[in-house]
């Protein structure tokens, strides 16, 4: 089946500096790829939905300049928390669709960033 | 926009049966699908309903009624381990968006 992996799976930041996420469709070829945030006890929200090769849609309230994503390739897309701030501590979820079937989507294992 | 609700919290005993409803507002409907989260993992697909109806997968089974905008996501012979955060989801306003998803159900089965 379709797998989708990110890395790392947990990062400990300093407040102020910048980190990246690597979310990898591994056996398929991904055309989009979707981002989401879960702060504890909540429910997953999409931040923004990147496709293969131009800029992402991100969603209402969430920064761009802020959550940089990069989908470069058909199995690559990288979000990149810049000047990181403890708010910004949360679960996240990267999400793969493959070209061609469009209603099913699949989930990376998640990425844990805590700002200190 | 799309706007899901159910139920915040659940609570069962081993053998029980439960059932999490779901209702939905869409501006354009491409099926329910429910995922289950175990803490600290990610959502593991269950199931999706495209078409009105029962779908049925092993203990799990899920209903839509396309008419009600409502479905439901039935657990049978629980276990300890169905304790999780259950999440109804629909896609975006157009085919091929992303998985918008309610804010989940937590189940707890005891023993």
């Amino acid at each position: 089946g379709a797998v989708v992996s990110q890395h790392p799976s947990r990062v400990i930041c300093k407040s102020g500096t910048s980190v990246k996420i690597e979310c990898r469709s591994l056996d398929f070829q991904a055309t989009t790829m979707f981002w989401y945030r879960q702060f504890p006890k909540q429910s997953l929200m999409l931040m923004a939905t990147s496709n293969e090769g131009s800029k992402a849609t991100y969603e209402q309230g969430v920064e761009k300049d802020k959550f940089l994503i990069n989908h470069a390739s058909l199995t690559l897309s990288t979000l990149t928390v810049t000047s990181a701030h403890p708010e910004d501590s949360s679960f996240y979820i990267c999400s793969a669709r493959e070209g061609g079937r469009a209603y099913e989507q699949y989930f990376g294992p998640g990425t844990r960033l805590t700002v200190t | 926009g799309q706007s899901l609700e159910q139920p915040s919290e659940v609570t069962a005993v081993e053998g029980a049966i439960v059932q999490i409803n779901c209702t939905y507002q869409t501006s354009g409907f491409y099926g329910l699908s429910w995922y289950q989260q175990h803490d600290g993992g990610a959502p593991t697909f269950l199931s999706y309903n495209g078409l009105d109806g029962l779908e049925e997968t092993g203990r799990f089974s899920s209903f839509l009624s396309r008419s009600d905008s409502y479905g439901y996501l039935l657990l049978q012979e629980l276990q300890m381990k169905d304790s999780a955060s259950y999440f109804c989801a629909v896609r975006g306003a157009q085919a091929g968006t992303a998985l918008i998803f309610g804010k989940g159900t937590t189940l707890s089965v005891s023993s």
